[in-house]
């Protein structure tokens, strides 16, 4: 079965405190790709990261930081030092390789609603 | 990143009415997908968009209820026929571009949210 699996639904915190969204994933394929996109209030869904299966190096950007983990098929959000304009739902999506090589279509997890307030 | 366009970004629909949303690409594009989001839930692929050919639907989506037409690279449409209000939902198309490094990774248009009456 492939799967993803957000199980915190809403998390709320206080301004500058860090946050840790959870993501775990099932999937028998070697070959993956695992992602995290942002969807504000508007509605647009926004790109964060790409992690393929095969490169576990943690990743950061600026306030926000991923961790792979494949012994326990988790790829976390971290947010440190949040902010009101974080305030969004997070979705975390596997796909996987099509015949020819390119990306397939993306299994999404429920989201979890993060609300930062000042 | 690719620039994607959703028409219309809203619209509130009768039911027993159709409505087509088409998205545009500023380059071309070899995958492109349709997805619906319902109202507080998560997002659900309707059908891959293939160019030239029919789309390839999921389980539960079916042609007559949902066509798409793909007729070139840079542009598709998707119907929502005979709507009823199950089918109030937002509606985004998303296509495949490159990243980073030459990977590739899913881009999504500002989706079309639709409420029938």
């Amino acid at each position: 079965a492939q799967k993803v699996t957000q199980a915190q639904t809403e998390i709320s915190v206080v301004e500058k405190e860090d946050v840790t969204l959870d993501c775990v994933y099932e999937t028998r394929d070697t070959t993956y790709y695992l992602f995290w996109y942002k969807q504000p209030p508007s509605g647009e869904l926004v790109f964060l990261i790409r992690r393929n299966s095969f490169d576990e190096q943690n990743e950061i950007s600026g306030r926000y930081s991923w961790n792979f983990q494949k012994s326990t098929s988790s790829f976390n959000f971290t947010i440190t030092a949040s902010q009101v304009v974080d305030s969004a739902v997070y979705f975390c999506a596997l796909s996987h390789p099509r015949v020819g090589g390119s990306q397939g279509n993306l299994i999404f997890g429920k989201g979890t609603k993060l609300s930062v307030k000042p | 990143s690719a620039v994607i366009s959703q028409k219309p970004s809203r619209d509130i629909c009768q039911r027993g009415t159709s409505l087509t949303i088409q998205c545009q690409v500023d380059s071309q594009v070899t995958m492109m997908f349709w997805y619906r989001q319902q109202p507080g839930q998560s997002l659900t692929l309707i059908a891959t968009a293939n160019q030239g050919s029919e789309a390839t639907y999921e389980s539960g989506f079916v042609i007559d209820k949902f066509p798409i037409s793909r007729p070139n690279l840079t542009f598709s449409t998707l119907t929502v026929s005979n709507m009823s209000p199950e089918d109030s939902s937002i509606y985004l198309c998303s296509v495949v571009f490159l990243w980073d490094a030459g990977q590739e990774t899913q881009y999504f248009g500002p989706g079309t949210r639709l409420l029938v009456l």
